[in-house]
Formats: C-alpha cells, structure tokens, sequence
C-alpha cells in the first residue's frame, strides 16, 4: 500500500510562533486532505488539496504531486491550534480508501 | 449544516453484550465511512458504503456488522467484542467524487468504546 510519513512527529510552540509541518507520500494520489484532531477526539478538515496551494485564515497549504509531498504552514500560532495534525491520502487506485499518514502532536504554550 | 452526529458518545459494553453506534448526516452525501481509532494512532477505514451499498469493507472481522439503512444513517452492529476492540469508532461522510474517489470527508465526534 502507499506510505504516509509526516514530520515532525512532535513539535512544541510558544503561541505566535509560525511553524511548517510536512507529509510526503510514496505514490501517485488523486485525493490528500489535511485534518486536525483536537484533544476531544474531533477531526476537523483543514484542506482537500490534491495540489496546488490554498489558505485559510492563518492556515495555508501546499501540495507538490509531482514531488509526492504536501506542507501545511500555521502562522501565529494560538493555543486552541494544539492537538494531532493527519494528512490523509487517497491512491489513484485505491478507490475511496483514505491513508492516514502518523500524524505530528502539536502542543502551542501560552 | 456540515454535520455529522454519532450516538452514543461512549459506550461500555461487555464481551457478551450486543450494541449499536448510529451516525447520521444531512448533507446529502452518498458515500459513509466507519473508521476505527486506537490511542496515539492514526484513524483506520474499516467500512466504505457508496449509495447505501457495502463498497469496501477492510477485512474486518465479522463480530462488526454494518448497515446502511437510508442515505443519511450508518450504523455499526456490535456483537461479541473483545478487549483489544476498545478504541474510539469514527464516522465520516462525503459527496462520492465518482470512479472511486473521494470528496473532502466530514468527520463526526466519535463513540468512545470500551469492551470489558
């Protein structure tokens, strides 16, 4: 199957640091999206981003297919932005199978 | 509305004891997902349902038994479970992206299973 690897595993911030978290993928994708799972379990979508780059907000995203990798940056970080940070991903010839990579904790200190 | 809600929120059960999770969406969507989550881990696909019919189902074994009623609810059976079955159950739904592929997937808020 592909393989998802997200770096770095942990990262810990002082709140209004910006960070660059990274998920490279083994494989063609026709489907990655980004999700943050707060401490009560909830897995919220960030982006769906096959390629290309979008923003949201203080959130931004990156996805080179031709590279296999993606890069979510947060800018100003802010407590409530702790939690697990996935990047999922779905294989050409996968059909409607997600692969979620590790995830990297993210804690951010007042 | 892009909610996904899951019932119960946590459930206790013993390794006799047969239960149900519901989940349920109303967003329109024609593809549900069930996901199993142990700690510290990442979420796993167990179920894929696409226009109410069983499209993938991960080779999970048959103590989990999942039903797709109507276009808006999922619902995983739950018969003679084990300890190591523990783990948080995760629905999502999604619009089916067509050939297979998925749209940006709504995830609900989980049920808590512990199996004693």
């Amino acid at each position: 199957g592909i393989q998802v690897e997200q770096s770095p595993p942990d990262l810990i911030l002082q709140e209004g640091a910006n960070s660059t978290l990274r998920c490279n993928f083994s494989d063609s994708v026709n489907n990655l999206q980004w999700f943050h799972q707060n401490p009560w379990g909830q897995l919220i979508n960030l982006f769906y981003i096959p390629s290309g780059t979008k923003q949201n907000g203080r959130l931004s995203a990156t996805t080179v297919a031709t590279e296999r990798y993606s890069l979510l940056y947060i800018s100003s970080s802010q407590t409530t932005d702790s939690g697990v940070y996935f990047c999922a991903v779905e294989r050409e010839t996968s059909g409607s199978r997600l692969t979620f990579g590790e995830g990297t904790q993210l804690t951010v200190n007042p | 509305d892009t909610e996904v809600t899951q019932t119960p929120k946590h459930l206790v059960m013993g390794m006799t004891n047969k239960k149900s999770l519901k989940c349920e969406q109303h967003m329109g969507h024609r593809a549900m997902y069930w996901y199993k989550q142990k700690a510290k881990k990442p979420p796993e696909l167990m179920f894929v349902y696409s226009y109410e019919k069983l499209s993938i189902n991960e080779s999970v074994p048959s103590r989990f038994s999942p039903e797709c009623p109507n276009s808006s609810l999922l619902n995983l059976h739950l018969h003679a479970l084990q300890p190591e079955d523990s783990a948080l159950y995760l629905c999502a739904s999604s619009q089916d992206g067509g050939w297979g592929r998925t749209d940006t997937q709504y995830f609900g808020p989980g049920t808590r299973l512990t199996v004693l």
